[in-house]
């Protein structure tokens, strides 16, 4: 079967650094997404790897490793309004997104 | 660009009512559209593929009867919640991919909140 595991929810302290993890096992792999969802709003685009290696985006940077079938989303300079929802989401050989549960991420003053 | 609607927003309706929800693209072709359901606390769960002109593709335990999915143009698709009842309370997000893009992401609406009392 396919799957996605990613922790339930991680705890953080404002201006610090947190990085969430992904791990995956899919008929095959075109790519993963990061997806950003506050409670109530449907889900924003984070970021895409297809490609081995860290992709970085002002705060936020995401790594993939296919050999590992793992990613994760780090992020820096931790604001209240980061406290949300990451979802990680893998694009599987027939080109559907298998989800993730979700990371619900708290971040403390 | 890339903007997806959703109408309406919220909806509040009586046991054994229909309710329609529509997905708009509204500045790109979206051939392929689907839908999601999320109850509280719970991560996404897609209901149904619904591609432009042919029969939605829906997944496992959902009922097609029940949620009939309309894609009628490249732009609009439609899912009507039949008979609806407190059980199917819940947020309903569609999301589009776009053909423009060369990967597959996709964009999603800002989801409707059904309320079936």
């Amino acid at each position: 079967g396919q799957n996605i595991d990613q922790p339930t929810e991680m705890t953080a302290t404002e201006g610090a650094i947190v990085q969430i993890n992904c791990t995956y096992q899919t008929s095959g792999f075109n790519g993963l997404f990061w997806y950003q969802q506050h409670a109530g709003e449907a889900p924003t685009f984070l970021s895409y790897n297809v490609l081995d290696g860290l992709e970085e985006k002002g705060r936020f940077s995401s790594f993939l490793s296919r050999s590992k079938g793992y990613s994760y989303l780090l992020l820096k300079e931790l604001q209240m309004k980061d406290s949300a929802s990451y979802l990680c989401a893998v694009v599987d050989s027939n080109y559907q997104l298998i989800w993730g549960a979700g990371t619900k991420l708290i971040i403390k003053p | 660009g890339a903007v997806v609607s959703q109408h309406p927003s919220w909806v509040i309706c009586k046991s054994g009512t229909s309710v329609k929800i529509e997905c708009r693209s509204l500045d790109f072709q979206a051939t392929t559209m689907f839908w999601y359901r999320q109850f509280p606390k719970q991560s996404l769960m897609l209901m149904a593929t619904s591609n432009e002109g042919s029969k939605a593709t829906y997944e496992q335990g959902v009922e097609k009867d029940k949620f009939l999915i309309n894609h009628a143009s490249l732009t609009l698709s439609t899912l009507t919640v039949t008979s609806a009842h407190p059980e199917d309370s819940s947020f309903y997000i569609c999301s589009a991919r776009d053909l423009g893009t060369s990967y597959n992401e996709q964009f999603f609406g800002p989801g409707t909140r059904l309320t079936v009392l």
